[in-house]
């Protein structure tokens, strides 16, 4: 079946850390992939997409993530972590033809300790 | 400033109430839509919009019902048929073109709790 796959429910990160952050999607052809943030009781903010090209992008907030077509995977990174980066991340790909097949996987929560 | 307003941000209702809630933009987007996030099962589509008095229903829409009379406006009413309403509630609107340029534009959600 199509779908976007996050393992991971919860993280947790020491300040100054590096992140990761994995996303898995089944899918039969390379689909658009997306990164986005939750902050408590707010809406999503998107950090990042892939659509095409360099497999390597760069989004806001020192974000970026990684295509890997042969893993079907869209890892999130960030070298280092700060305190403000606390909040709930979603991965997301359009897995075909129409709106209806953005689908979202089911977020990690990401802690920070100090 | 341009963006998208959910109205109210916390609603409480009794069971068997119909509540409607609120989604305004004022981005001139055409696209609008409704999203419904629970506890470990990220965003689920209930009803899109993609043009003013048109709209589809996404992945879970028994419950619910919309309508788009105004390009601004797309507001969602959870009926009494939804066996589940509480929840947080999501609405996006879309800037147009593919999504390789494209982008989502999210509200800050409406926390709807059924007693």
């Amino acid at each position: 079946a199509q779908s976007v796959t996050q393992p991971d429910i919860h993280i947790t990160v020491s300040e100054g850390a590096s992140l990761e952050l994995r996303c898995n999607y089944s899918y039969g052809a390379t689909p658009y992939l997306f990164w986005y943030v939750q902050s408590p009781g707010q809406g999503l903010q998107l950090l990042l997409k892939y659509f095409s090209g360099d497999t390597l992008v760069q989004g806001i907030k020192g974000f970026e993530a990684e295509f890997k077509r042969s893993q079907s995977s869209f890892n999130l990174r960030k070298p280092s972590v700060h305190w403000s980066d606390a909040a709930e991340y979603f991965c997301a790909g359009v897995l075909g033809t129409g709106f209806q097949k953005l689908v979202f996987g089911t977020g990690t929560r990401l802690l920070v300790s100090p | 400033d341009g963006g998208i307003t959910q109205s109210p941000k916390y609603l409480f209702r009794k069971e068997g109430q119909n509540v409607t809630l609120s989604c305004e933009q004022n981005l001139n987007h055409d696209a609008m839509y409704w999203y419904r996030q629970d506890p470990g099962q990220g965003l689920r589509l209930i009803y899109y919009s993609q043009i003013v008095n048109d709209f589809q229903k996404g992945d879970i829409a028994e419950g619910y019902s919309v309508s788009r009379e105004k390009k601004e406006s797309f507001p969602l009413t959870v009926t009494s048929a939804q066996k589940n309403p509480t929840a947080f509630y999501l609405c996006a609107s879309y800037t147009g073109g593919g999504w390789n340029t494209g982008e989502l534009f999210f509200g800050e959600g409406s926390r709807l709790t059924v007693l």
